[in-house]
C-alpha cells in the first residue's frame, strides 16, 4: 500500500534562512505525483509544488523547491529565504496510480518561522 | 486558477440534527470530487470519492449512511451529515480535481469546521 511519511511534526527556522521539510514515501507505482500543500491556521489549504516520477529535473516555484531523490523515495520540501508567513503545517501528499486522482496524505510538519 | 468554494465555513448544530456542507467548483467543470476530515492537529483523512452523476465511493471506515454525499452537477457537490453527534464535531474540507490531468493538484475548499453540541 502506499504510504507518505514525515518524521518532523515541528520545525523551527530563522526568518531569512533556508529550510527542509522531510517527506518519504513507498509505492509499488512507477507512476505517481508528489506534492506539497500549505495549511496556515485559518484551514484552507494551498497547492505549492508537485513532482511527477518521471520528471528528471527537481521542481521550483518560486522560493520553493523540491529535492526529489527517486532511488530514496524522498520528496523534500526546500523553503529558501524563510518569511514570517510561511509559519503553518506543511503536509507532503502522493496521487496514488496512474488512474485516479486520490491523495494520501502525510502527517504533517509545522514549520514556525522566528523573528 | 481553479477556484473551490466551500460553504458554509463554520456551523455549530445541536445533537441529532443534520448539517449539509456545499462544495462548489467555481470557475471550472468537476467531475470528481473529494471529501475529507481533519482532527485538530491531524491529517487530512479521505472520506469519499464524489463522482458527477453517479454514487460516491467511501473509503473504509466511513458510514455512508452517515455521511450522505451528492454530487449533482459538475459544479456542486454536498456533504450531509445526518443525525449528528458530539464525535462528528472535526474540519470538513473538499476538493476537486480540475482539467489539467492526474497531475494537475487537486484544489481544495476553506474547509468547514462543524462543531456539534
Amino acid at each position: 500500500a502506499q504510504k507518505i511519511t514525515q518524521t518532523q511534526p515541528g520545525m523551527f527556522v530563522q526568518e531569512k534562512e533556508a529550510v527542509t521539510l522531510d517527506c518519504t514515501y513507498d509505492t509499488s507505482d512507477q507512476s505517481y505525483g508528489l506534492f506539497w500543500y500549505k495549511q496556515p491556521s485559518s484551514g484552507e489549504m494551498i497547492f505549492l509544488i508537485y513532482q511527477g516520477s518521471y520528471d528528471e529535473q527537481n521542481a521550483t516555484e518560486g522560493r520553493y523547491s523540491l529535492n526529489f531523490q527517486k532511488a530514496r523515495k524522498s520528496a523534500n520540501l526546500v523553503i529558501s529565504a524563510s518569511q514570517l508567513g510561511d509559519s503553518a503545517m506543511y503536509f507532503c501528499a502522493m496521487r496514488e496510480g496512474s488512474g485516479t486522482y486520490k491523495y494520501i496524505f502525510g502527517t504533517g510538519t509545522r514549520l514556525k518561522v522566528l523573528a | 486558477g481553479a477556484v473551490v468554494s466551500q460553504h458554509p465555513s463554520w456551523v455549530i448544530c445541536k445533537s441529532g440534527t443534520s448539517v449539509k456542507i456545499e462544495c462548489r467548483s467555481l470557475d471550472f467543470q468537476a467531475t470528481t470530487m473529494f471529501w475529507y476530515r481533519q482532527f485538530p492537529k491531524q491529517s487530512l483523512m479521505l472520506m469519499a470519492t464524489s463522482n458527477e452523476g453517479s454514487k460516491a465511493t467511501y473509503e473504509q471506515g466511513v458510514e455512508k449512511d452517515k455521511f450522505l454525499i451528492n454530487h449533482a452537477s459538475l459544479t456542486l457537490s454536498t456533504l450531509t451529515v445526518t443525525s449528528a453527534h458530539p464525535e462528528d464535531s472535526s474540519f470538513y474540507i473538499c476538493s476537486a480535481s480540475g482539467q489539467g490531468g492526474p497531475n494537475s493538484p487537486l484544489h481544495f475548499g476553506n474547509g468547514t469546521r462543524l462543531t456539534v453540541t
